[in-house]
This record gives structure tokens, C-alpha cells and sequence, in this order.
């Protein structure tokens, strides 16, 4: 049972242009959504986060967009740049505040 | 820099074996969770650890077993290894917002 799914398993774009990484979830108790960015051998690196409360949260180059309605949420990079390349994880955490992970989206963005 | 650090980075087992693994978290963190990511998944939750006792579970069997001290740091341990133990494990601190800062990890491989 797949709570949240990143139904993209890679993208590519080109340097400075938009990343649009998308997540869908399942679970009504999740309050409270983060993006994390992971290069190869680290942990992965909080990016942004945003409450359900809230349908935007804008930080610099990335902006996360969350529709309850629709359980889904977005991540925007504009503009894209070539150290955005990383695998890209969407967690969602409960009222317990235990993160459940996508499966990430490999970003790749071209010179 | 998470301020959370995980030793050792690499470890080799041979199944049935037992292994530790630790990590050190930044001061004024009272909350340590502990994730397992396989190949090509997202990070599974094992369990958490509020001032030193466990308030949450995933779905991991017994032989996951954690310790917190006071001084910051923590454990996990895992019994009786199994070749699909063979991960990447993660420790992660939060502090007073929903923001969890991880580590880089420990790959285990189970022979």
C-alpha cells in the first residue's frame, strides 16, 4: 500500500527552464508535506516543506504547490540549473510525525 | 550540514549476524527516527525515539530494536540479519518544527 506515490521515475530538462516534480497521497491524516533532494552517498537534504493548512510556500527558485482536494502536491524549480541534478523525494507526515517517502524522481537538468 | 552524524558509513555482515549502528544528533534534537532505504525506494520508517522511549513503529519486525541517550546520540540495532536487511540506513533528528535533518547513512550489505 502506497501512500505516496512520485509516478515519475526520472525527468529532464533543460538548464533554465522549469522542473515541475509531481506527488500524489492517499492518507486523509497527513497534515503536513516536505520535499527532500538526495545526490549519491549522502542523506537527503530538506528543500521546502509546506502545512496543509497552506496551498503555496515559496522559497527562492522552488516553489511547492499542495491541492488537498486532489491529494496532490508539486514541486517548481525556476529557473532550472545543472546542480539541481539529484533524485527528488515528496514525504508526507502524520500526527505522529513518522515521514512515509515517494520513491523519487531522478532530476536530470542538461546544460 | 545536518548537524547529524552516522558511523560507521559502510559495513559488511554475514547473515545471522548481529550489527550496530550509531548516530550522534544535534543538541536540543529530542526526537530520533531511524529509516531504511533499499535500492531505488524511498526511505521506510522504522521507528522514533522521544527522550529516550520509543513513540512510534513501522512496519519492521522485533529485531529492529533503537536506544536514545540523553547525551543526543542513538542506536539501532538489528538481529539475526537477513540478505534483504542489505540497505541504507538513516538516522534523523527533528527539533521543535516538523523538519527532520538526516544523515548521510550507513549502507549494509548482507552477505
Amino acid at each position: 500500500d502506497q501512500q505516496v506515490k512520485q509516478n515519475s521515475p526520472s525527468l529532464s530538462v533543460q538548464e533554465g527552464r522549469i522542473s515541475i516534480l509531481n506527488c500524489d497521497y492517499t492518507n486523509s491524516m497527513f497534515d503536513y508535506f516536505l520535499w527532500y533532494k538526495k545526490y549519491p552517498a549522502e542523506g537527503p537534504t530538506f528543500l521546502i516543506s509546506i502545512s496543509s493548512i497552506k496551498d503555496k510556500n515559496e522559497d527562492g527558485r522552488f516553489t511547492v504547490f499542495l491541492n488537498k482536494s486532489a491529494k496532490h502536491l508539486s514541486l517548481h524549480i525556476v529557473p532550472s540549473q545543472p546542480g539541481d541534478s539529484a533524485v527528488y523525494f515528496c514525504a508526507a507526515s502524520d500526527p505522529g510525525s513518522r515521514l512515509t517517502f515517494g520513491e523519487g524522481t531522478q532530476l536530470t537538468v542538461n546544460p | 550540514e545536518t548537524g547529524v552524524t552516522q558511523s560507521p558509513t559502510h559495513l559488511i555482515k554475514t547473515r545471522g549476524q548481529q550489527v550496530t549502528l550509531r548516530c550522534s544528533s544535534q543538541s536540543g534534537h529530542n526526537t530520533v527516527s531511524w529509516y531504511q532505504q533499499a535500492l531505488g525506494q524511498g526511505p521506510q520508517f522504522i521507528f522514533q525515539y522521544y527522550r529516550e522511549e520509543e513513540n512510534g513503529r513501522g512496519n519492521f519486525p522485533p529485531r529492529f530494536s533503537g536506544l536514545q541517550f540523553p547525551n543526543y546520540s542513538s542506536e539501532l540495532n538489528v538481529n539475526a540479519l537477513e540478505l534483504d536487511d542489505s540497505a541504507l540506513y538513516l538516522c534523523a533528528s527533528r527539533g521543535q518544527d516538523e523538519k527532520l535533518f538526516f544523515g548521510s547513512g550507513t549502507q549494509l550489505s548482507v552477505l
